[in-house]
């Protein structure tokens, strides 16, 4: 697609729910990441994905978090059974992967807005 | 780790000139980068440095020394709407690393 792609745009959901969020990055983009940031905070790396498997998933918070990536192209972040305080907007940013700097500047979507209630 | 210190916040008058300073560790540096963030939007890329040295782009320019681990964002003739978050990122390998970025307020 011509640019990164998140869905939903808002999402409002009750305590103890799971919640999917997608991601589909620019075509052609082997590297793909998920960040979350609270209201006034920085950007807080959760997971890298480099092709379909993920070497760096460190920012994962806890194991209520976990995500995937199909066909090299979309990713779905799942949280389990949701707290408030996974309430943020969720951004999704792709590169085309490789060194230098047109293969590693990230284009971010508008991100997911989860509200936990 | 892979540190990347900005300041949290810095306050500017328009029409005038604001550094933002970012510090990281150099171990596998491989290119750095600052995004620049509005309220309520993604961010979008503003600079790239990989050698050192300064490079400008208009208003902005950014400045590399990789020995130092070192970067700063220069912004002149301030205005209004430069109003944001001012994100470093590092490329480690292959993979880029954000700061937890420095809001910027532009006050007239």
């Amino acid at each position: 697609g011509a640019g990164v792609s998140q869905s939903p745009s808002n999402k409002v959901t009750e305590k103890g729910k799971d919640v999917e969020l997608r991601c589909d990055p620019i075509s052609g983009h082997t590297a793909l990441y998920w960040y979350r940031q609270s209201l006034g905070q920085g950007l807080e790396f959760l997971i890298y994905f480099q092709g379909n498997s993920a070497p760096d998933k460190s920012g994962l918070p806890s194991d209520r978090f976990s995500a995937e990536r199909t066909g090299g192209s979309v990713s779905t972040l799942t949280i389990q059974r949701t707290q408030q305080e996974d309430s943020a907007v969720y951004l999704c940013a792709s590169s085309l992967g490789g060194t230098g700097r047109v293969n590693t500047e990230a284009f971010f979507g508008q991100g997911t807005r989860l509200t936990v209630v | 780790g892979q540190n990347i210190d900005q300041p949290t916040e810095m306050t500017a008058t328009e029409g005038a000139i604001v550094q933002i300073n970012c510090t990281y560790q150099t171990s596998g540096f491989n290119g750095l980068f600052w995004y620049q963030q509005h309220a309520g939007e993604a961010p979008t890329f503003l600079s790239y440095n990989v050698l050192d040295g300064l490079e400008e782009k208009g208003r902005f320019s950014s400045f590399l020394s990789r020995s130092k681990g070192y970067s700063y964002l220069l912004l002149k003739e301030l205005q209004m709407k430069d109003s944001a978050s001012y994100l470093c990122a590092v490329v480690y390998g292959n993979k880029l690393v954000f700061g937890a970025g420095t809001i910027l307020r532009v006050k007239s």
